[in-house]
């Protein structure tokens, strides 16, 4: 039963156009989120965050968005380039707790044509 | 990254022999996990200690098993290994666990161990 989504395994955007990466959420208790994005034969390195009282984040060409109504959240890469193609992992947590450990999605693999 | 670092880099072992995996960190940060990533399962928690000797059970430690003896080292064993734990595994270190925040987000990951078991 997964509890972070990510239901589109791959995008392709062509450079300088918007990419929007989608991330759904079951568990009500989530109330912090990341987006790690990862590039092959590497580990994932995180990307921005956002807690539950927010409703938008925004680090240079990064925004990530949180609808808690809709147990939705997106990343918006603006403009796109090609050193963005990566795969992009969304994540959770709930509560700060001793042995609260990051719950991720599948990921959605981003190809940034130039 | 300097701070952590993960060996093997890869591995290959036979079905039915023991396999440990060596996270090690410079950072002295409290919390440490072991994921493994899978095709078309993205990132799955085995394990994670929040303190030397004090571990826990992620979403998927059947055939797992972990050691922290002290701060900087955390050790993933597989007692006895199958084809199904062909993977690439990570090891992740934070300071406070999951809601660290600030500009170094939840974690800090390893380069990962690519283990092929045949």
């Amino acid at each position: 039963d997964q509890q972070v989504k990510q239901n589109s395994p791959s995008l392709s955007v062509q450079e300088g156009r918007i990419s929007i990466l989608n991330c759904d959420y079951t568990n009500s208790m989530f109330d912090y989120f990341l987006w790690y994005k990862k590039y092959p034969a590497e580990g994932p390195t995180f990307l921005i965050s956002i807690s539950s009282i927010k409703d938008k984040n925004e680090d240079g060409r990064f925004t990530v968005f949180l609808n808690k109504s809709a147990k939705h959240l997106s990343l918006h890469i603006v403009p796109s380039q090609p050193g963005d193609s990566a795969v992009y992992f969304c994540a959770a947590s709930a509560g700060n707790q001793a042995g609260t450990a990051l719950i991720f999605g599948k990921g959605t693999t981003l190809s940034v044509s130039s | 990254d300097a701070g952590i670092t993960q060996s093997p880099r890869h591995k290959v072992t036979e079905t039915g022999t023991p396999v440990t995996l060596r996270c090690h960190q410079t950072e002295n940060h409290r919390y440490m996990y072991w994921y493994r990533q899978d095709p078309g399962h993205g990132l799955r928690l085995i394990h994670y200690s929040y303190g030397v000797k004090d571990t826990d059970k992620g979403e998927v430690s059947d055939g797992y098993s972990v050691s922290r003896s002290k701060t900087e080292d955390f050790l993933l064993t597989l007692e006895s290994a199958t084809s199904s734990q062909t993977s690439v595994y990570f090891c992740a270190i934070s300071p406070r666990g999951a809601r660290t925040g600030g500009s170094n987000g939840g974690y800090t990951f390893g380069s990962g161990t690519r283990l092929t078991v045949v």
